[in-house]
């Protein structure tokens, strides 16, 4: 399997332009978390999805983020206005019933 | 809410000496405890995962333990090697959260010198 893909792997953006990150799961898993990483607050989980449905919501930040998971085998989580405190790694992870999390390699966004 | 610890921060160590990393939590009704690997610019590994009924697991030079009474897990790397200079995050997830929601430490960044 080739694992989590995420796509792109970088982003430089504007601030108040719109930024959507993309992931593909691994084939079989039912789960899938969003994650963003930053040298203040750490890993923060986002979003996780099961079956495609959103399950916890908690960790967005305002209503300027986003995520949808269209079908099994893509999600996206858009941002819109970006601003330069979004600047961060997001990654996007899945899992089975094991519950072992499978990170992807992130997508390191940078708002200017 | 969970908090969870990891100390010290950073760690040194030489070739070849065992290497001991330390996972705390506030709340022991956790469902499991799982260790990542995370090398520079790179995403998370996962290393091991263990149950909350377990005590420990192994895997090759890895064991991690698990003491959900006094709230620790340890991650014992036997004999490293330079390749296992890394940040190591420790993440528990929660009975009485949403299930699957981890909680992740800062990480204990390691280095092993030849």
């Amino acid at each position: 399997d080739a694992g989590v893909i995420q796509s792109p792997r970088h982003e430089v953006t504007e601030m108040g332009q719109e930024v959507t990150l993309r992931c593909k799961p691994i084939s079989g898993h039912d789960y899938l978390f969003w994650y963003r990483q930053t040298m203040m607050r750490g890993l923060e989980l986002l979003i996780y999805f099961n079956n495609n449905v959103p399950i916890d919501d908690s960790g967005m930040p305002e209503d300027r983020f986003s995520a949808k998971m269209p079908n099994a085998s893509f999600s996206t989580l858009k941002i819109q206005p970006s601003e330069p405190r979004d600047s961060a790694v997001y990654f996007c992870a899945s899992s089975s019933l094991t519950l072992e999390q499978y990170f992807g390699p992130g997508t390191r966004l940078t708002v200017t | 809410k969970q908090e969870v610890t990891q100390i010290p921060a950073a760690l040194s160590v030489p070739e070849g000496e065992n290497l001991v990393l330390n996972c705390s939590f506030t709340d022991s009704a956790i469902y499991n405890l799982q260790w990542f690997r995370q090398d520079p610019g790179k995403g998370l590994t996962s290393l091991l995962l263990i149950q909350s009924s377990q005590r420990e697991q192994t895997s090759g030079r890895l064991n991690a333990s698990l003491d959900k009474s006094s709230g620790r897990s340890t991650l014992y790397i036997a004999a490293s090697q330079p390749g296992d200079s890394a940040t190591y995050l420790c993440a528990a997830s929660m009975t009485t959260d949403s299930w699957g929601k981890l909680q992740f430490g800062a990480g204990t960044q390691v280095v092993v010198t030849p």
